[in-house]
């Protein structure tokens, strides 16, 4: 068990440019969400995958934001002409689908947005 | 829709005294309640979890918490702090998702422990 794998750890970016990040979970399971903390914020469901399938997008997950997770594997989580109010720690977690679909937390990626 | 409420920001205790931290939810079906603990620059950690059964709950580094239906509450409880367990701790709230597992969390905006020496 390597844990759940994301990088970069950090990004700063200028307003307007894309970023992209990319999600390793545990090889073994089937489903791996995003979530997304700002400052003194508890983490705000994104958007999870079952295996290859995007089963479920937040409200918050605008146009400019995409994630993909090819061949149920990595993920990678790309928001578009960001903004400052897109800066915030993007946390991935991966579970299985079956028992209780304990959850392993990545360690995150920062993004910084100037 | 489910919601988490943590309503204290932040807390302050003494190394060696106990710790009681609140967390009330809102959710419409039985439960899954979880507690993290999240050290700065830091993944989230389990700490615990609430399915079913035994109201009382026992989780690592002697952290136990209950859950009371009747008052929509989770507390997590530590009868004697560390100096190390200070941290953000967050209480959630998981969405059935088919069996025994669940989907995605609802977190509340968590609470901040200082332990004084």
């Amino acid at each position: 068990d390597t844990g759940v794998s994301q990088n970069p750890r950090h990004k700063i970016t200028k307003r307007g440019q894309n970023v992209t990040f990319r999600c390793d979970p545990i090889s073994e399971h089937n489903r791996l969400y995003w979530y997304r903390q700002t400052l003194g914020q508890g983490p705000e469901f994104l958007t999870y995958f079952q295996n290859e399938a995007q089963l479920e997008k937040s409200r918050l997950l605008s146009d400019r934001f995409s994630a993909e997770r090819p061949k149920g594997s990595f993920s990678t989580l790309e928001i578009q002409r960001t903004e400052q109010g897109d800066s915030a720690m993007y946390l991935c977690a991966s579970s299985f689908l079956k028992g209780t679909g304990r959850y392993t937390f990545g360690s995150g990626t920062r993004l910084t947005v100037v | 829709a489910q919601s988490v409420t943590q309503p204290d920001i932040h807390i302050t205790v003494s190394e060696g005294a106990s710790l009681e931290l609140r967390c009330n939810y809102s959710y419409g079906a039985t439960p899954y309640l979880f507690w993290y603990v999240q050290s700065p620059g830091q993944g989230l950690q389990l700490l615990l979890k609430y399915f079913s059964g035994d109201t009382l709950v026992q989780g690592i580094k002697g952290f136990e918490a209950e859950f009371k239906r009747s008052q929509s509450s989770f507390n997590l409880r530590k009868p004697s702090v560390h100096w190390s367990d200070a941290a953000e701790y967050f209480c959630a709230v998981g969405v059935a998702a088919g069996g025994t597992s669940y989907g995605k969390l609802t977190f509340g905006q968590g609470t901040i422990l200082t332990v004084h020496p």
